[in-house]
């Protein structure tokens, strides 16, 4: 089945303490991007990476770093969380950069103390 | 990517039709719009995309203006399970600059 998979679905952190999430395709694409989303601000891209070791800034990229060593695999690392990166967080995928449509991980709630 | 502005919630009686405006006036002639939709707090599902044409899948319809200014997503018999919030984006090939960031959207109660 083809999918984005993010891991984990949940998780509770306290500030400092590095952490990544992990993020999945399965369907070959060439994009992908992640997203923080936070009440009445719609989805705001934090990266994305157009290919293997092709990465690039989103709209709100601070305290975030990415990395795209393998085409499948995109993780989102916080090096040193802090409690205004508490987020729901979506990584996505599509087959290029322009007009293909997006398909969306199930996300990653993170709680940042 | 050329910005959108939706209104911000609407209400639908279950069974009637839900017609969901979106205007993007800044449009370019290679970018598409493209629609989502997100139910609760999972990931956004992609509805319906098109460029200059109307559109119909099992999911909705897509209505664009002539001058591609604004665009109706239409849902043509609204259940509860549509109630959601909506995106309209447009995406399309603009030199090197891939961002794309959604807005707030447009959140859809259907009403029984």
């Amino acid at each position: 089945e083809a999918q984005v998979t993010q891991n984990p679905r949940y998780l509770i952190t306290v500030t400092g303490k590095k952490l990544t999430v992990t993020c999945s395709q399965n369907m070959n694409h060439e994009y992908m991007s992640w997203y923080r989303q936070d009440p009445g601000l719609g989805l705001r891209q934090i990266y994305y990476s157009m290919n293997v070791e092709v990465t690039d800034k989103g709209d709100v990229p601070e305290g975030y770093k990415v990395s795209r060593k393998e085409k499948r695999n995109f993780p989102l690392i916080l090096e040193s969380p802090s409690p205004n990166q508490t987020s729901l967080y979506f990584c996505a995928s599509s087959f290029g950069g322009g007009n293909e449509k997006l398909f969306f991980g199930s996300g990653t709630q993170l709680s940042v103390l | 990517d050329a910005k959108t502005t939706q209104p911000t919630s609407m209400d639908c009686a279950e069974g009637r039709a839900a017609n969901l405006p979106c205007n993007h006036s800044t449009i370019s002639g290679n970018e598409y719009v493209y629609w989502y939709r997100q139910i609760h707090s999972q990931g956004p599902q992609y509805i319906i995309h098109g460029l200059k044409n109307n559109e119909t899948n099992e999911m909705a319809s897509l209505i664009i203006t002539e001058d591609r200014k604004s665009s109706t997503l239409i849902l043509p018999h609204a259940t509860l399970r549509d109630t959601a919030v909506y995106y309209c984006i447009v995406r399309g090939y603009t030199s090197n600059d891939y961002k794309l960031s959604f807005g707030a959207g447009t959140t859809v109660t259907v009403r029984a």
